[in-house]
């Protein structure tokens, strides 16, 4: 089935340096790739749509100074959390269609702990 | 904004019992995905509902997508200590909007042995 590769697993940071993330398509094409955000106990949250070619589309609420977004490849998409805070500290995970249909869901990567100290 | 309450937020039961988690919203989702997520993992896919009515099959799970699609349920018949996790439903708004899941608060089951 479809994979989606997503590191660093986990990354802890000084406050004010700034973190990228990769997510990978390993065996299909994703021209879009989807970011979400879930705190602890809590459920998953859109953050932003990452278009291979074309700028990210981000959530209303999302900054998208501080967060990032490159989709340089059909099968590459980057978060950068930028002058990253205490309060970025989450668990970011991305997702892509799985073959470009409404019948096949989503594939998810596995996740990134991110830990700003 | 499209909500999708998911209820109930736990569930503890023994194992061989049945349970039934929903998932309901005021609004159309072209599409209604069932997800199970481990702790310190990203959700993985349980099952795709797309017709109104549609009922799909998963072994001991029984999805349902409501027939004016806006609400789902899982049911898990005789559950075992392996399907304790962390259930979630995920409504796709479809159109312009494809793939921009709309996320249930989750369902944390455990089964006792």
């Amino acid at each position: 089935g479809a994979v989606v590769s997503q590191h660093p697993s986990r990354v802890i940071c000084k406050s004010g340096t700034s973190v990228k993330i990769e997510c990978r398509s390993l065996d299909f094409q994703a021209t879009t790739m989807f970011w979400y955000r879930q705190f602890p106990k809590q459920s998953l949250m859109l953050m932003a749509t990452s278009n291979e070619g074309s700028k990210a589309t981000y959530e209303q609420g999302v900054e998208k100074d501080k967060f990032l977004i490159n989709h340089a490849s059909l099968t590459l998409s980057t978060l950068t959390v930028t002058s990253a805070h205490p309060e970025d500290s989450s668990f970011y995970i991305c997702s892509a269609p799985n073959r470009g249909s409404l019948s096949y869901g989503y594939t998810f990567g596995s996740g990134t702990r991110l830990t700003v100290v | 904004t499209q909500l999708l309450e998911q209820s109930p937020q736990f569930l503890s039961i023994q194992e061989g019992e049945n349970l039934t988690v929903y998932c309901n919203s005021s609004s159309v989702f072209s599409s209604l995905q069932w997800y199970r997520q481990e702790p310190g993992e990203g959700p993985v896919l349980l099952v795709t509902v797309v017709t109104g009515g549609e009922v799909k099959k998963l072994k001991r799970l029984t999805f349902q997508f409501g027939d004016a699609r806006k609400d789902s349920s899982l049911h898990i018949t005789a559950a075992q200590p392996g399907d304790t996790g962390l259930y979630l439903c995920a409504g796709d708004r479809g159109g312009t909007s494809y793939g921009k899941l709309t996320f249930g608060q989750g369902t944390i089951l455990t089964v006792h042995p």
